[in-house]
């Protein structure tokens, strides 16, 4: 099985809003990510977690902040997001086991968000 | 960030035609990825490969890791109406870390 979930799959939200994207896998993976991806074009990383720990932070805002409560959840919190924020947010999973070079991503289906 | 070349940025097939597409790199990597993400819908991995020269098949899709490093080619055969889509490669680079490279994009079409 390598099935990443995510919810909610469509988020509609105002400039003053806060909200949460969740994402959960049950493949033992232990390196956790999320990505932002406008239209037609590649994702963009934003922050990398693993061990539950947070090992990369892509320069994001803090309006987003990344949260991983266990080695199957994660988590992204948002708020006071700018229209240009309006993106697909992707989830996704590797095994991340140390001093593997090859370490194969898992992508979930998304979240379409829409800041108002 | 750095992205991959990837070519060529779109095609218009017609349904029976094979397909070809490529990825260069200034850079080595080691190992390179290739994804088809349909609209709405998150990047599903459709071959991996970890071994310069490897050569991997699934289904009607073939790719292979180019023998310098620096490239990976993703053949589709006998084309479909459901191979409609974005085609990404994506590749770890050495000393990069748990960060994927990513190509700019193929974008299929097929034509019934």
């Amino acid at each position: 099985d390598t099935e990443v979930t995510q919810t909610p799959k469509h988020l509609v939200m105002g400039m003053t809003n806060k909200k949460s994207l969740k994402c959960e896998q049950h493949m033992g993976h232990r390196a956790m990510y999320w990505y932002k991806q406008k239209a037609k074009k590649p994702p963009e990383l934003m922050f990398v977690y693993s061990y539950e720990k947070l090992s990369i932070n892509e320069s994001v805002p803090s309006r987003f902040s990344p949260e991983c409560p266990n080695s199957s959840l994660l988590n992204l919190h948002l708020h006071a997001l700018q229209p240009e924020d309006s993106a697909l947010y992707l989830c996704a999973s590797s095994h991340g086991i140390a001093g593997v070079l090859a370490d194969t991503q898992y992508f979930g289906p998304g979240t379409r968000l829409t800041v108002l | 960030g750095q992205q991959l070349n990837q070519s060529p940025q779109s095609m218009f097939i017609q349904e029976g035609e094979d397909v070809s597409m490529n990825c260069t790199s200034s850079s080595i990597f080691n190992t390179w990825l290739w994804y088809k993400q349909d609209p709405g819908e998150g990047p599903v991995l459709l071959i991996a490969l970890y071994k310069a020269g490897e050569l991997t098949s699934n289904g009607r899709l073939t790719a292979q890791f180019g023998i310098t490093r620096k490239d990976s080619f993703l053949n589709i055969s006998a084309s479909i109406p459901s191979d409609v889509g974005i085609y990404f490669c994506a590749g770890y680079k050495s000393g990069g870390g748990n960060k994927l490279t990513f190509g700019t994009g193929t974008q299929l079409k097929v034509e019934l």
